[in-house]
C-alpha cells in the first residue's frame, strides 16, 4: 500500500525554525518526484515547492514565497522527504501536505496525499 | 506567479450538470497539458480527480470530465449528487517550472 505519513508539525514562535518530514512506503521513492502543497485555515491550496526524482537529477524547486526561508531536500536510503522551514511567519500558519507528483498519472499530477502536518506559528 | 481564477462557488441540483472554470495565461494553461483538478470534502484530503486536462484516475467515476480552450481550464460534473458537494481546485504547470493552483470553487448541490 503507498503510504505518506508527515511528522515535525507543531506550535513555534515567529523568527523560528521547523523541519518537517514525510516518510514514504509502498513505492520506488527514488523515482518520484515529491512535493509540498500547504493550505492555511479556511484557505486554498498553495504549492510550496518540490524535489525532482533521480530521473530529474534530484534538485529542488521553491515556489517564491517559500524561496531563501524554506529548503526541500530527499534522503532515499531511508525513503524520507524533508521540509526545513526558518524565519516562520504568522502566514505560514497551516496545513502542509506532503504529496507524491506524476509517478503513475503523468507529469505534474498530484497522485497521492498525506494525512498532513499542521503548523502553527503565533506569539 | 499569480493564482488562477476560479469562480468562488457554483451550485446545482441532484441529476444536473455544472462546470467549474479555471482561467490562467498562456504561461500555464495555455502553454501545457498539465492541468489537474482535486476534489477536497471538509476535513479531508484532497483527491486528484482529472489530471492531463480530461483524464480520469483509476477509480475516479465517469461523471467527472476535463476540457480546456486556449487559456481557460473547465471541470464537467454531470449526474450532480449530493457526495460531490465538495471544494474543487485546479492546477497546472507554469513556464517556470512551478506549479499553480486556482483558489478553489465550492459546490453546492441544492
Amino acid at each position: 500500500e503507498v503510504q505518506l505519513v508527515e511528522s515535525g508539525g507543531g506550535l513555534v514562535k515567529p523568527g523560528e525554525s521547523l523541519r518537517l518530514s514525510c516518510a514514504a512506503s509502498g513505492f520506488i521513492f527514488s523515482n518520484a518526484w515529491m512535493t509540498w502543497v500547504r493550505q492555511a485555515p479556511g484557505k486554498g491550496l498553495e504549492w510550496v515547492g518540490r524535489v525532482k526524482g533521480a530521473s530529474g537529477g534530484g534538485t529542488p524547486d521553491h515556489a517564491a514565497p517559500a524561496q531563501g526561508r524554506f529548503t526541500i531536500s530527499r534522503d532515499d536510503s531511508t525513503n524520507t522527504l524533508h521540509l526545513q522551514m526558518s524565519s516562520l511567519e504568522t502566514e505560514d500558519t497551516g496545513v502542509y501536505y506532503c504529496v507524491r507528483e506524476g509517478y503513475n498519472y503523468g507529469h505534474h499530477a498530484l497522485e497521492i496525499w498525506g494525512q498532513g502536518a499542521t503548523v502553527t506559528v503565533s506569539s | 506567479q499569480s493564482a488562477l481564477t476560479q469562480p468562488a462557488s457554483v451550485s446545482g441540483s441532484p441529476g444536473q450538470s455544472i462546470t467549474v472554470s479555471c482561467t490562467g495565461t498562456s504561461s500555464d494553461i495555455g502553454g501545457y497539458n498539465y492541468v489537474s483538478w482535486y476534489q477536497q470534502h471538509p476535513g479531508k484530503v484532497p483527491k486528484l480527480i482529472i489530471y492531463a486536462v480530461s483524464n480520469r484516475p483509476s477509480g475516479v467515476s465517469n461523471r467527472f470530465s476535463g476540457s480546456k480552450a486556449g487559456n481557460t481550464a473547465s471541470l464537467t460534473i454531470s449526474g450532480l449528487q449530493a457526495e460531490d458537494e465538495a471544494d474543487y481546485y485546479c492546477s497546472s504547470y507554469t513556464s517556470n517550472t512551478n506549479l499553480v493552483f486556482g483558489g478553489g470553487t465550492k459546490l453546492t448541490v441544492l
